[in-house]
């Protein structure tokens, strides 16, 4: 079956300009998150969604950052206004529920370069 | 702050021998720790884990050991194969946290 799907792969945006990314998740996953990879860094927590609970934002590091989902399928993080300093690679992952045994999969990520 | 931390960047291992990947953690609260594996291009997969409960897990060539007093844990590949080259993560959860933290990785290169 299909996996985590990210688009774009690569996006390359002016500082100061609005970008969306999207995720489609596996389908049947009822979990998605959304993290960031800064160059040499471990990945970092941003937002994550369960069913129709209301999203967990603690790692949102600024309110330029906001994601939505609609139901159990894809999911978009805009970030606005881009700076310098999102450029990161963005992971979508998702899993079939929240806890332990239920593994995380990950997209292959969009690489953001912000110039 | 970072709660884990992988210090070694990187290693290289000669074909066939075992290569032993580290990573610790400051945060008690943790129970349960995964290792992925990342090729470049690619997000991370899903290589092994353990709960807190146990000490140990095996699974084919990969075993990850857990030393909860000294807040350790590593990750054995035995025998390491060239396309065992790759960006290793630690990762842990703690309780109901749906969120993963992760180290920093290590890059693994094995020499053939």
């Amino acid at each position: 079956g299909a996996g985590v799907s990210q688009s774009p792969s690569n996006k390359v945006t002016e500082k100061g300009k609005d970008v969306e990314l999207r995720c489609d998740p596996i389908s049947g996953h009822t979990a998605l998150y959304w993290y960031r990879q800064r160059l040499g860094q471990g990945l970092e927590f941003l937002i994550y969604f369960q069913g129709n609970s209301a999203p967990d934002k603690s790692g949102l590091p600024s309110d330029r950052f906001s994601a939505e989902r609609t139901g159990e399928s894809v999911s978009t993080l805009t970030i606005q206004r881009t700076q310098q300093e999102d450029s990161a690679v963005y992971l979508c992952a998702s899993s079939l529920a929240n806890g332990q045994g239920y593994e995380q999969y990950f997209g292959p990520g969009t690489r953001l370069t912000v110039t | 702050d970072q709660q884990v931390k992988q210090n070694s960047p990187s290693l290289s291992v000669q074909e066939g021998r075992i290569s032993i990947l580290n990573c610790d953690y400051t945060n008690s609260m943790f129970d349960y720790f995964l290792w992925y594996k990342k090729y470049p291009a690619e997000g991370p997969t899903f290589l092994i884990s353990i709960s807190s409960i146990k000490d140990k897990n095996e699974d084919g060539r990969f075993t990850v050991f857990l030393n909860k007093s000294a807040k350790h844990l590593s990750l054995h590949i035995v025998p390491s194969q060239p396309g065992d080259s790759a960006v290793y993560f630690c990762a842990a959860r703690a309780g109901s946290a749906r969120q993963l933290t992760f180290g920093s990785g290590t890059q693994l290169t094995v020499l053939p």
